[in-house]
């Protein structure tokens, strides 16, 4: 158990829909990241938070979005659903108050997302 | 460019046995990491080893070791003594510079163990 929880586990909508996932980071990390995880694309880095403030974008969307709350749970908002949207969501965290340049990220189990 | 090359879909080892899972990286940069992650059946992705740029030793954790050369850019890991639980995708990914924390992943290698 990684201390990094994701919920929900599986998600199943429709097309054109919008769904929010959601991600509590372990005790101390201040930053979230949110990763894609798809058949075509392979691992793909979409957005980090640090302390509330976005500090990197990746290949994120503009249908998708992200925000980090005071409590430094974190939610990714996926909207217009694509069926290409489909994917394994990661949520991963680092960043502890003795945070070093090799602090690995520790990743959630992941939102497994189908789009119909 | 791909900035992580994983030439291996898939590899086979016989438990007990050692296995190299191959990684070359791209970068212009003097600073940068090298991370494994494993990722079993069941979809989590559980870390494995570290290398930093400027470590002079190649990074050891167990049974995993983690195989540096920088001059050639690659950061192969090692599994010793492979067990069945073993048996997972594994992916090489960087962290590149001082000013990004994000990981840039390779597209994995599915390591099957047999007994």
């Amino acid at each position: 158990d990684s201390g990094v929880t994701q919920t929900p586990k599986h998600l199943i909508t429709a097309t054109g829909q919008r769904v929010t996932l959601r991600c509590s980071p372990r005790s101390g990390d201040l930053s979230v990241y949110w990763y894609q995880q798809s058949l075509d694309q392979g691992l793909q880095f979409l957005i980090q938070y640090y302390n509330g403030e976005e500090r990197a974008k990746g290949n994120i969307l503009e249908r998708f979005s992200a925000q980090q709350f005071p409590d430094l749970h974190s939610e990714l908002n996926l909207s217009s659903l694509e069926l290409g949207d489909s994917a394994l969501y990661f949520c991963a965290s680092s960043g502890g108050i003795s945070f070093t340049w090799g602090d690995e990220q520790f990743f959630g189990p992941g939102t497994r997302l189908t789009v119909l | 460019a791909q900035k992580i090359t994983q030439t291996q879909p898939g590899m086979f080892v016989q438990e007990k046995e050692a296995v190299t899972l191959d990684c070359t990286y791209d970068t212009s940069d003097q600073s940068y990491g090298l991370f494994w992650y494993k990722q079993p059946s069941s979809g989590e992705m559980i870390f494995l080893i570290y290398q930093g740029s400027y470590d002079e030793q190649n990074a050891t954790e167990g049974r995993y070791s983690l195989n540096f050369q920088k001059a050639r850019k690659s950061a192969n890991l090692v599994i010793s003594a492979s067990q069945l639980g073993d048996s997972a995708m594994y992916f090489c990914a960087m962290r590149e510079g001082l000013n990004t924390d994000k990981l840039i992943f390779g597209t994995g290698t599915r390591l099957q163990v047999f007994p």
